[in-house]
């Protein structure tokens, strides 16, 4: 069964701590992308990967951090330098066309 | 940065009735994607139209795109309830980073 999936789908973490956001891809995409959303708004990008190794920031990319060690994979650490990081995570993956997400994780800062 | 900003930001209508969003960028593109996304979920592909078309269909979908305009739209023809989310337009504006830029969305309500 081919797709992405994200975990936790909800995570609560406490001011001051960095969290790790899972993202799994098994549809043999080369390109990988981190958003946010915040209710009411659209994406915003975060990072994207074009290939194993590599990454690029995107438009919100301070207080966050990447790794790409696998084609399958690429998590996302909402570090404690993140000012405001409660809001709704959105990965997706990428034929080069069109995108296909996951789920989301929903991260609230207690 | 959002390229592209969809109207209207909400729309309510009857269940069997027309919808239609619409969409506007500001830079040029390579094609133009529309997003739906049911509440608290990931988004689903729609529809993609490339810079070169005009109009395109997909079952109840049809979407048109004016590039001298920089705009396009979204048609959902004999709306259902379970077409109550959110549409989102994303552009494509080429190169070789594959970037997707988002509009804030339309929130569609079919009412039965």
């Amino acid at each position: 069964d081919g797709g992405i999936t994200q975990s936790p789908k909800y995570l609560f973490r406490k001011e001051g701590q960095n969290v790790t956001l899972s993202c799994e891809q098994n549809l043999n995409h080369d390109a990988m992308y981190w958003y946010r959303q915040d209710p009411g708004q659209g994406l915003r990008l975060i990072y994207y990967s074009q290939i194993v190794n590599d990454f690029q920031k995107g438009d919100i990319a301070e207080g966050y951090s990447v790794s790409r060690e696998k084609k399958e994979s690429f998590p996302l650490t909402v570090t404690s330098a993140q000012k405001n990081p409660t809001a709704f995570y959105l990965c997706a993956s990428s034929n080069f066309n069109e995108q296909f997400f996951g789920p989301g994780t929903r991260l609230t800062v207690l | 940065s959002q390229q592209g900003e969809e109207d209207p930001q909400a729309l309510s209508i009857q269940e069997g009735e027309n919808a239609t969003m619409n969409c506007s960028y500001k830079t040029s593109i390579n094609n133009l994607q529309w997003y739906r996304q049911n509440s608290g979920r990931g988004l689903v592909h729609l529809i993609l139209i490339r810079s070169n078309e005009r109009e395109k269909h997909s079952g109840r979908l049809r979407v048109t795109l004016d590039t001298s305009k920089k705009s396009s739209s979204l048609l959902i023809t004999a709306s259902r309830a379970a077409d109550t989310a959110s549409y989102f337009c994303a552009t494509d504006s080429g190169g070789s980073n594959y970037k997707l830029t988002f509009g804030k969305g339309t929130l569609l309500t079919v009412n039965p």
